[in-house]
């Protein structure tokens, strides 16, 4: 079964915090993309970041980082100093060489940052 | 140009109304879909084109008729909807199956 899990519903951080969103994924599949949309109140999913399972190298982009173990099915998303206008809905997905045609979405993290 | 644009941002239709959203995208990519979104949940497929041909239907009622005119162009045919199928529609593309989804920004419809 492909499955990905957000445990975090709701999160508020008072701005300039560190936040991380967490992400679990199930998959038997050995090849298999992970993804972080996010989407703002306008509506638009934004894509963020693809990874590919024999990739596991952490990447940082500006105040975003992501961190990827295959040990722990884990691919957790960390926004440093956050901003308000980090305020959004956070989408960890998958795709696997099985389901190639669907992406998998998470529940989501919603993400308030208080000014 | 990197964008995938839809047609319209808001839509509101009665029961017995046809309606069309579009969505369109330049960016070269063989792969196109439809996405349906409540409130506070994530996207749910429902179809899927690869080289304009129909490759998935998540078994979405007949109400809903997608058509893919080119390569760059997806419509969603709209026909005697009821009020639960308001909701946020998404177009996403893609260079092919696998790759990296690319959004619009959605039409948010209404049924009354």
């Amino acid at each position: 079964a492909q499955k990905v899990t957000q445990a975090q519903t709701e999160i508020s951080v008072v701005e300039k915090e560190d936040v991380t969103l967490d992400c679990v994924y199930e998959t038997r599949d050995t090849t298999y993309y992970l993804f972080w949309y996010k989407q703002p109140p306008s509506g638009e999913l934004v894509f963020l970041i693809r990874r590919n399972s024999f990739d596991e190298q952490n990447e940082i982009s500006g105040r975003y980082s992501w961190n990827f173990q295959k040990s722990t099915s884990s691919f957790n998303f960390t926004i440093t100093a956050s901003q308000v206008v980090d305020s959004a809905v956070y989408f960890c997905a998958l795709i696997t060489s099985f389901s190639y045609d669907k992406v998998i979405f998470g529940p989501g993290t919603s993400l308030s940052v208080i000014p | 140009d990197t964008e995938v644009t839809q047609t319209p941002k808001h839509l509101v239709m009665g029961m017995t109304n046809k309606k069309s959203l579009k969505c369109e995208q330049h960016m070269g990519h063989r792969a196109m879909y439809w996405y349906k979104q409540k409130a506070k949940k994530p996207p749910e497929l429902m179809f899927v084109y690869s080289y304009e041909k129909l490759s998935i239907n998540e078994s979405v009622p007949s109400r809903f008729s997608p058509e893919c005119p080119n390569s760059s162009l997806l419509n969603l045919h709209l026909h005697a909807l009821q009020p639960e199928d308001s909701a946020l529609y998404l177009c996403a593309s893609s260079h092919e199956l696998q790759a990296s989804p690319f959004f619009g920004s959605g039409t948010q419809l209404s049924v009354l």
